[in-house]
């Protein structure tokens, strides 16, 4: 069945060096992909909307420089921290819409997420 | 805009006991809702929706949820709780056309004590 994978699960790095997460879908083709970020013991705050083939929509205040996504097949979207400080140590969580079926139906997968720590 | 709300940071029941997990949302248009569930360092899991149909939606792992539309409400219902129910609950809702993105509320902790 339709899943999204997301690699790495838990990353640790030194502060000032990039990251990438990756998500995929398998067995079904995502045009659109949601990040999110979460603290611990907090909600999942939409960060940005990543469509194949052309530029993502980032949420307010979530710098696009900062956290660069790319949507460049129907398979694949990444999202980059770059210049990672402590404070972008979070969960980062991807999703992605299958839709079809009657009316609004769809459904939504997730990844399994990504713990990021910066030292 | 579209809002979630879920009133309690924490909930505890006893096992056996039912337990409810409180939801409100705002939203313009027809409210598309759901819960999910996530356990520690772990991603989402999906319990249920509400997109159309019955108020009282059933869902997984013998959890339901009962849409109010006059209460704007949407509150995670079970009649006996387990141990194994203890986790982070998260209700969302999406407003307008399929395909847009979820937005969560700040999650509210279930603890089962045995």
């Amino acid at each position: 069945g339709a899943v999204v994978s997301q690699h790495p699960s838990r990353v640790i790095c030194k502060s000032g060096t990039s990251v990438k997460i990756e998500c995929r879908s398998l067995d079904f083709q995502a045009t659109t992909m949601f990040w999110y970020r979460q603290f611990p013991k907090q909600s999942l705050m939409l960060m940005a909307t990543s469509n194949e083939g052309s530029k993502a929509t980032y949420e307010q205040g979530v710098e696009k420089d900062k956290f660069l996504i790319n949507h460049a097949s129907l398979t694949l979207s990444t999202l980059t921290v770059t210049s990672a400080h402590p404070e972008d140590s979070s969960f980062y969580i991807c999703s992605a819409p299958i839709i079809g079926g009657k009316g609004p139906a769809e459904k939504l997968f997730f990844g399994s997420g990504t713990q990021l720590s910066v030292l | 805009a579209q809002s979630v709300a879920q009133p309690e940071d924490q909930v505890n029941v006893a096992e056996g006991n039912p337990l409810t997990v409180k939801c409100t949302y705002s939203v313009s248009g027809n409210p598309y809702l759901f819960w999910y569930v996530q356990y520690p360092n772990r991603g989402l899991q999906f319990l249920l929706k509400y997109i159309t149909g019955d108020n009282l939606v059933k869902g997984s792992y013998g959890f339901e949820a009962e849409f109010n539309k006059s209460q704007t409400s949407f509150h995670l219902k079970k009649p006996s709780a387990l141990v194994s129910d203890s986790a982070l609950y998260f209700c969302a809702v999406r407003g307008g056309q399929a395909g847009t993105a979820l937005i969560f509320g700040k999650g509210t902790t279930l603890s089962v004590s045995s």
